[in-house]
């Protein structure tokens, strides 16, 4: 596509349901991130994959988020029993050299 | 590990220049970023410097100095449509992978 996609815009989960954030990268981009973005922050690293591996899981706040990219193409990040402090922006970013484009995001809320 | 600062809002006024400034301590540096962000809308790629100096492109230029760990970004002639956040990133090397890390970004303000 012509740019990352992320599905869905907005998500609104009741605390304790899961929940499924997903993201277009751009074709042939081989890195891929996923950052969280709090209001009025800038936006803090979860998670990175090159292809398939996901190198570095190091700022998933909890065993409760989850990510993959099975086919080294699309990517999915998973909130288990979602908490009120989950509510952010999510957003996913692909690369091939220095350069990361950015999705639109997914605003999360948590009520 | 990563800290990077940066102002956390600015207000200038329209046709005037403004200067964002963003220092870094980071383990191991390849690059400083530059983007822009409009409210809920997603960041937007305005600059990467890899050496030392002044990059200019348009309206909006980025200065690095790998030696002081600083950076700035000038906009020039600003209009309301610059009022947006400014993030600075660094990417850096990360168990065998170029991390990109965010400052906390720079609110701008343009007013009339």
């Amino acid at each position: 596509g012509a740019g990352v996609s992320q599905s869905p815009r907005y998500k609104v989960a009741k605390r304790g349901q899961d929940v499924a954030l997903r993201c277009d990268p751009i074709s042939g981009h081989v890195s891929l991130f996923w950052y969280q973005q709090a209001l009025g922050q800038g936006p803090e690293f979860l998670t990175y994959f090159q292809n398939e591996a996901q190198l570095d899981k190091s700022g998933l706040p909890s065993d409760r988020f989850f990510a993959e990219r099975p086919e080294g193409s699309v990517s999915t990040l998973k909130i288990q029993r979602t908490q009120q402090e989950d509510s952010a922006v999510y957003l996913c970013a692909s690369s091939f050299g220095s350069r990361a484009f950015f999705g639109q995001g997914t605003r999360l809320t948590v009520v | 590990g990563q800290n990077i600062d940066q102002p956390t809002e600015m207000t200038a006024t329209e046709g005037a220049i403004v200067q964002i400034n963003c220092t870094y301590q980071t383990s191991g540096f390849n690059g400083l970023f530059w983007y822009q962000q409009h409210a809920g809308e997603a960041p937007t790629f305005l600059s990467y410097n890899v050496l030392d100096g002044l990059e200019e492109k348009g309206r909006f230029s980025s200065f690095l100095s790998r030696s002081k760990g600083y950076s700035y970004l000038l906009l020039k002639e600003l209009q309301m449509k610059d009022s947006a956040s400014y993030l600075c990133a660094v990417r850096s090397p990360s168990g065998g992978y170029q991390k990109v890390t965010f400052g906390t970004g720079t609110k701008l303000q343009v007013i009339p």
